[in-house]
């Protein structure tokens, strides 16, 4: 059971660079997040999809893109990279809606990205 | 706005009972969850209130007062392995829908 998989688990980049982060999922779930977490912070919510073609805004958008073409992908894009964008990044997967009625979120191992 | 608050750093000892507190304020309500991370590890998930009273799940329990806007997590019997960050998070409508974290707690367990 694989459950949530990102790829890279650690990524340096330089200040302008862009990169894409891979999120897939193969509990065919509907939907997808996007949460970043800084050193000592809670995480905090940057993006999320409904379904495949949906996404929408979550808390801190600014800088990343995302798309949703499938049911199992979820990729996030930096563009220009900026330090402030150093930060542990983790996907997440739910079967109803920010886990519903059970609260659950399925997560990822976690994408640490360094932008210097 | 929403907002959590948890305490920062809490310390027991193997064997003890730790009780870990959640405040919030939202809008439109739906339930509170608990989530543990290792360090380095991915959050998962330990429980969820979405009425008031206590859900209990082998040692770890949960508890919420909606008319207090309060939540804890219980930890009985206390093992090393216990050691770790937890996270309250509460979904609501005022954050459209999505689930909202606090800040952490880091749960220390001594020898």
């Amino acid at each position: 059971n694989a459950g949530v998989t990102q790829t890279p688990k650690f990524r340096i980049l330089k200040i302008g660079q862009s990169m894409t982060l891979q999120c897939t999922q193969d509990m065919n779930h509907n939907y997808m997040y996007w949460y970043r977490q800084d050193p000592g912070m809670g995480l905090k919510l940057i993006y999320y999809s409904v379904g495949a073609g949906i996404t929408d805004k979550g808390e801190v958008p600014n800088g990343y893109n995302v798309s949703r073409s499938t049911t199992e992908d979820f990729p996030l894009r930096l563009e220009l990279a900026a330090p402030s964008q150093t930060s542990v990044y983790f996907c997440a997967s739910s079967s109803l809606l920010a886990g519903g009625n059970t609260g659950e979120l399925f997560f990822g191992e976690g994408s640490r990205l360094t932008v210097l | 706005g929403q907002s959590l608050e948890q305490p920062s750093e809490v310390t027991a000892v193997e064997g003890a009972i730790v009780q870990i507190n959640c405040t919030y304020q939202t809008s439109g309500f739906y339930g509170l969850s608990w989530y543990q991370q290792h360090d380095g590890g991915a959050p998962t998930f330990l429980s969820y209130n979405a009425l008031d009273g206590l859900e209990e799940t082998g040692r770890f329990s949960s508890f919420l007062s909606r008319s207090d806007s309060y939540g804890y997590l219980l930890l009985q019997e206390l093992q090393m392995k216990d050691s770790a960050s937890y996270f309250c998070a509460v979904r609501e409508a005022g954050a459209g829908n999505m689930l909202t974290f606090g800040g952490g707690t880091r749960l220390m367990v001594k020898p």
